[in-house]
């Protein structure tokens, strides 16, 4: 069974500039998450999904960042425009109960 | 609150045993969980523990004290691969379920 898939594995892009990431969570797993993990830090909650339902968004910072699950599958996440405080992995996380599943994560690298 | 400490790094011995404590404060707490995460790669589920006591699983325990808000993780028989960081994560049922994490323990296994 393929794990949770995210895409791209690294972005290296300039300050201002808009990026997105894409995460296949593992097939039936109704919750998705979006994690920031910064280096020698855990990681950090931006946003949870139920199906395509935003249930908790309240650590995602609106003014710059916005997620999308369609279809309550695949999701996205985006950072428009990005700042070099943004430099981080982001982890996105199924679940079917309790349990969550990591993907290899994005490294974001704002210069 | 939310509330989650544990050591910022560790040094064992292969063959030895090491025990990675972890404290936390979290309102509505409904779980603990420890997963590793080797450099650059997903954190990958290693425990759970809900109820009191020890969870055994292969070389790997882990113990939870409720009342005393305290886990640990136990490594028996330490090898190189276990070089890793290890991050302690409580799950709430409040205010929408959640993982909060610690900042990991980075666990240096030396021959």
């Amino acid at each position: 069974e393929a794990g949770v898939v995210q895409s791209p594995r690294y972005k290296i892009i300039e300050k201002k500039q808009p990026v997105a990431f894409w995460c296949n969570p593992i097939s039936g797993h109704n919750t998705l998450y979006w994690y920031r993990q910064n280096l020698g830090q855990g990681p950090e909650l931006l946003i949870r999904y139920e199906n395509e339902e935003a249930v908790d968004d309240s650590q995602l910072p609106k003014d710059r960042f916005s997620a999308e699950r369609l279809k309550g599958v695949d999701s996205t996440l985006k950072i428009q425009p990005a700042e070099l405080g943004d430099s981080a992995v982001y982890l996105c996380a199924s679940s079917l109960s309790t349990e969550a599943f990591f993907g290899q994560g994005t490294r974001l690298t704002v210069v | 609150g939310q509330n989650i400490d544990q050591p910022t790094e560790m040094t064992a011995t292969e063959g030895a045993i090491v025990q990675i404590n972890c404290t936390y404060q979290t309102s509505g707490f409904n779980g603990l969980f420890w997963y590793q995460q080797h450099a650059g790669e997903a954190p990958t589920f290693l425990s759970y523990n809900v109820l009191d006591g020890l969870e055994e699983k292969g070389r790997f325990s882990s113990f939870l004290s409720r009342s005393k808000g305290y886990s640990y993780l136990l490594l028996k028989e330490l090898q190189m691969k276990d070089s890793a960081s290890y991050l302690c994560a409580s799950y709430s049922n409040y205010n929408f379920n959640k993982f909060y994490f610690g900042s990991g323990t980075k666990l240096n296994v030396k021959p």
